[in-house]
């Protein structure tokens, strides 16, 4: 298996500008996790779900961030419209179904809105 | 809910020497704890876990303890080298009928610099 795919590793955008990551968990893994990594919060857990369906939105920072995951086998994160404070590391990461797994962790994408 | 506590934030030992990091959690319903290295520019990578209940763990250079009791788990890396110089993440995972069910709670990270 390959793992967890991101796209794109780096992005560069301006500030207002929409941007949208892209996740493929591992097949047959059933939970998918979106985290934003920054020195200063470390890993924040923005998004989770379960088959498909959002199960705990909590962690998303405000209504310019969504996330969908519209099949098994692909996940999206969108900012609209973007700021410098938005600049992370964001991780996708996968886990199989019960209670006695952990996560694989994507490489991550480097965002950076100037 | 669940939180998880990890001390030191930062450790440097010279290589050969032993590391240890502690992590404490709240929610007495977790029942899985993994170990995560996170290299500089990669996402972060398991290298040990420990179900609760299990009190001690080993692989090769690195063990993991649990006390369930105290609510204290432990990771143990010895002969350090200079390739364990990474970001490490302790975390707690909610058992059933707990609201942290199926999600993991990810301590702050303890950043181990090996000295050679």
């Amino acid at each position: 298996d390959a793992g967890v795919i991101q796209s794109p590793r780096h992005e560069v955008t301006e500030m207002g500008q929409e941007v949208t990551l892209r996740c493929k968990p591992i097949s047959g893994h059933d939970y998918l996790f979106w985290y934003r990594q920054t020195m200063m919060r470390g890993l924040e857990l923005l998004i989770y779900f379960n088959n498909n369906v959002p199960i705990d939105d909590s962690g998303m920072p405000e209504d310019r961030f969504s996330a969908k995951m519209p099949n098994a086998s692909f996940s999206t994160l969108k900012i609209q419209p973007s700021e410098p404070r938005d600049s992370a590391v964001y991780f996708c990461a996968s886990s199989s179904p019960g209670p006695f797994y952990g996560y694989t962790f994507g490489s991550g994408t480097r965002l950076t809105v100037v | 809910g669940e939180n998880v506590e990890q001390h030191p934030s930062t450790l440097s030992v010279q290589e050969g020497d032993s590391a240890v990091i502690k992590c404490t959690y709240s929610d007495s319903a977790s029942n899985y704890f993994p170990w995560y290295k996170q290299e500089l520019g990669k996402g972060p990578q398991l290298i040990i876990d420990i179900r609760s209940n299990v009190g001690e763990k080993k692989d090769q250079r690195i063990a993991v303890t649990l006390n369930k009791t105290a609510k204290h788990f432990s990771l143990h890396i010895t002969e350090t080298q200079p390739e364990d110089s990474a970001v490490y993440f302790c975390a707690a995972k909610g058992g059933g009928g707990s609201s942290n069910t199926g999600k993991l709670i990810f301590g702050q990270g303890t950043t181990l610099q090996v000295k050679p």
